[in-house]
């Protein structure tokens, strides 16, 4: 039980698929973030919230869209994604959005386009 | 350019001791952090590093040397659940960013 929670774990979506990813942070956690993590590759920032706005967007395709209702809940909503965007996608949260502080992730979603 | 350089894969015996090493390049330098992450799991928080110098925790140690942008991680005593991977990340120069090397696959054996 790490505090944050994603659900689904796993998804197999076809690339003309709507779905979406969910988060759910316990910790009381200012911040969240998602992350997508692809085999022997380093971790890529996604996007950022800090108490539900949107602080940072890193050139991420519009395919891939965020929403943040509370401080509580992350969402990742997908559409018409592309055989490459399958990977391991991780919410983080932590206490705030400076750089230096510890991140607490979930255990991710397996996502698997066809 | 802003990377982090660490090995791929490793293996050590069960009961041995391990250093797994993490060289940066970046423009700006607040810490360095090291996860563990064991397959199809969250990543967990082992260290954060600011200051030149071994800091210990239990059986896992870490060390850094900002002067020569590098950082170890040291396992003592290893046991098979240390079976993981180990992720080195750097704060640069974004406020919000972390820069990530690619984790290293540590393998134990009996």
């Amino acid at each position: 039980e790490t505090g944050v929670t994603q659900t689904p774990r796993h998804l197999v979506m076809g690339m003309t698929n709507k779905k979406s990813l969910k988060c759910e942070q316990h910790l009381g956690h200012n911040a969240m973030y998602w992350y997508k993590q692809s085999a022997k590759k380093p971790l890529e920032l996604m996007f950022v919230y800090s108490l539900e706005e949107r602080v940072e967007n890193n050139s991420v395709p519009s395919r891939f869209s965020p929403e943040c209702p509370n401080s509580s809940h992350l969402f990742l909503h997908l559409h018409t994604l592309q055989p490459e965007d399958s990977a391991l996608y991780l919410c983080a949260s932590s206490p705030r959005t400076a750089v230096n502080t510890e991140a607490f992730f979930g255990q991710g979603t397996r996502l698997t386009v066809v | 350019g802003q990377n982090i350089d660490q090995p791929t894969e490793m293996t050590a015996t069960e009961g041995a001791i391990v250093q797994i090493n993490c060289t940066y390049q970046t423009s700006g330098f607040n810490g360095l952090f090291w996860y563990q992450q064991h397959a199809g799991e969250a990543p967990t928080f082992l260290s954060y590093n600011v200051l030149d110098g071994l800091e210990e925790k239990g059986r896992f140690s870490s060390f850094l040397s900002r002067s020569k942008g590098y950082s170890y991680l040291l396992l003592k005593e290893l046991q098979m659940k240390d079976s993981a991977s180990y992720l080195c990340a750097v704060t640069g120069d974004s406020n919000y960013q972390l820069i990530w090397g690619a984790g290293t696959k540590l393998i134990i054996k009996p």
